[in-house]
C-alpha cells in the first residue's frame, strides 16, 4: 500500500503567518494517464472534510486562494498564505493513483 | 446544492450485519462514482470502498480491511448508495462517511453515520 508521510504532525502558526505542510509518497503518484491524484481535505472538528485542493494544485470552488498545492512524484506540499481563524483543522492528503486509496496520518492546525 | 445524507447507522454486536445508506441530490448521481470513507474515533481517515457507474459495469473496489466482509451497491433510479457490512468486528467501529465524485473523487462529503460494533 501506498504509505503518505505528513509533517509536522502539528502546526503552531499566528493569524497572518504562512505556513507549509508536506506530504511525502512511498511511491510515485503520477498515474499511467499523466495525471496526479493527490489531493488535500480539512476536517474542522466535529465536521466532514471538505475538499480543498485536487489533483495537486487546483483549488476546489469556493476555496480561497491562500490556499495552494504544488509538489510532483513522490513530494508535495500545501501551503496557506496568511492563516486565518477559520483555517483551523486537521489537514490530510490523500492519494487515489494505486489501490487501495490511502490518507496522510494528518497535520493538526492550531492558531496562538 | 449537493446533499449526501447517510442513515442506518448504530450499536451492533461483533459478527451481525448492519446495512448503512446513503441518499443524494443536487447533482446528477449516476453520472458519479461513489465512495464510503470511515474515521475511527480520534483517528485519522481510511478509504473503505469505490463503486464506479454504469458504464463502466458498476465496478466495485474495496480496502483489504473489508473484502470479503463489505458490499457497496448503488441504486441510480433512487440516488442512493449503500454498504452492506457482515461479520462485524470491533475494529469497525466508526463514522462513515459517503463521498461523491464531483468534478474529482471525493468533492461531495455527507455529515457521515457511526457504527459501532460492540457486545
Amino acid at each position: 500500500d501506498v504509505v503518505l508521510t505528513q509533517t509536522p504532525p502539528t502546526l503552531l502558526a499566528t493569524i497572518g503567518q504562512s505556513v507549509s505542510i508536506s506530504c511525502r509518497s512511498s511511491q510515485s503518484l503520477l498515474h499511467s494517464n499523466g495525471n496526479t491524484y493527490l489531493n488535500w481535505l480539512l476536517q474542522r472538528t466535529g465536521q466532514s472534510p471538505q475538499p480543498l485542493i485536487y489533483l495537486v494544485s487546483k483549488l476546489e470552488s469556493g476555496v480561497p486562494n491562500r490556499f495552494s498545492g504544488s509538489g510532483s512524484g513522490t513530494d508535495f506540499t500545501l501551503k496557506i498564505s496568511g492563516v486565518e481563524a477559520e483555517d483551523l483543522g486537521v489537514y490530510y492528503c490523500m492519494q487515489f493513483t494505486h489501490y487501495p486509496f490511502t490518507f496522510g496520518s494528518g497535520t493538526k492546525l492550531e492558531i496562538k | 446544492a449537493v446533499q449526501l445524507v447517510e442513515s442506518g447507522g448504530g450499536l451492533v454486536q461483533p459478527k451481525e450485519s448492519l446495512k448503512i445508506s446513503c441518499a443524494a441530490s443536487g447533482f446528477t448521481f449516476s453520472n458519479a462514482a461513489m465512495y464510503w470513507v470511515r474515521q475511527a474515533p480520534g483517528k485519522g481517515l481510511e478509504w473503505v470502498a469505490r463503486i464506479r457507474t454504469k458504464p463502466n459495469n458498476y465496478a466495485t473496489y474495496y480496502a483489504d480491511s473489508v473484502k470479503g466482509r463489505f458490499t457497496i451497491s448503488r441504486d441510480d433510479s433512487k440516488s442512493m448508495v449503500y454498504l452492506q457490512m457482515d461479520n462485524l468486528k470491533t475494529e469497525d467501529t466508526a463514522m462513515y462517511y459517503c463521498t461523491a465524485e464531483g468534478g474529482s473523487p471525493f468533492d461531495y462529503w455527507g455529515q457521515g453515520v457511526m457504527v459501532t460494533v460492540s457486545s
